[in-house]
């Protein structure tokens, strides 16, 4: 079966740098995305990784390992803003989205 | 970037009651837009798949009869919630990919419905 895997939660301080650590087992791969979800709202897109390697976008950074079904997101300077469910998502062989259950990041002062 | 369109933010009805809420491409085509739900503190589920100009396909225990979507253009999917029961209250999401294949998807605001 298709599974992905994150931890339920996190817990961080404010400035600190945390790493998200997501691992999947598809039916083949097309992708895979971090999406980040703010309670009671909708996800937001935040970065996708097909090719092996660190992809980084300001104070995101996500990495990505075919070989070893393994993807992390990596935020720095982390803020009170950012306290929020991470999502991990990989496109299967047939461009299906197939979603973890989301990591709960919390922030502490 | 695209956008995409949902309405309502929120509804309230009574049970027995249906609720028709909207989602929209507003600056893309989209022949499929995808219908989620989720419950309080638990991740989002894949209800159906709206495709422009055919039938919805729906995901294993999505009853198609109680949960109608119509996907007559391009821009616009239409899920209705017939008969609404307390147990259907959750957060709604629409999404859609501005390209087909692995682009990513944008998602809608949201609707929450709450069935008293």
């Amino acid at each position: 079966g298709q599974n992905i895997d994150q931890p339920t939660e996190m817990t961080a301080t404010e400035g600190a740098i945390v790493q998200i650590n997501c691992t999947y087992q598809t039916s083949g791969f097309n992708g895979l995305f971090w999406y980040q979800q703010h309670a009671g709202e909708a996800p937001t897109f935040l970065s996708y990784n097909v090719l092996d390697g660190l992809e980084e976008k300001g104070r995101f950074s996500s990495f990505l390992s075919r070989s070893k079904g393994y993807s992390y997101l990596l935020l720095k300077e982390l803020q009170m803003k950012d306290s929020a469910s991470y999502l991990c998502a990989v496109s299967d062989s047939n461009y299906q989205l197939i979603w973890g259950a989301g990591t709960k990041l919390i922030i502490k002062p | 970037g695209a956008v995409v369109s949902q309405h309502p933010s929120w509804v309230i009805c009574k049970s027995g009651t249906s609720v028709k809420i909207e989602c929209r491409s507003l600056d893309f085509q989209a022949t499929t837009m995808f219908w989620y739900r989720q419950f309080p503190k638990q991740s989002l589920m894949l209800m159906a798949t709206s495709n422009e100009g055919s039938k919805a396909t729906y995901e294993q225990g999505v009853e198609k009869d109680k949960f109608l979507i119509n996907h007559a253009s391009l821009t616009l999917s239409t899920l209705t919630v017939t008969s609404a029961h307390p147990e259907d209250s959750s957060f709604y999401i629409c999404s859609a990919r501005a390209v087909e294949g692995s682009s990513p998807l944008h998602f809608g605001n949201g609707t929450r419905l709450t069935v008293t």
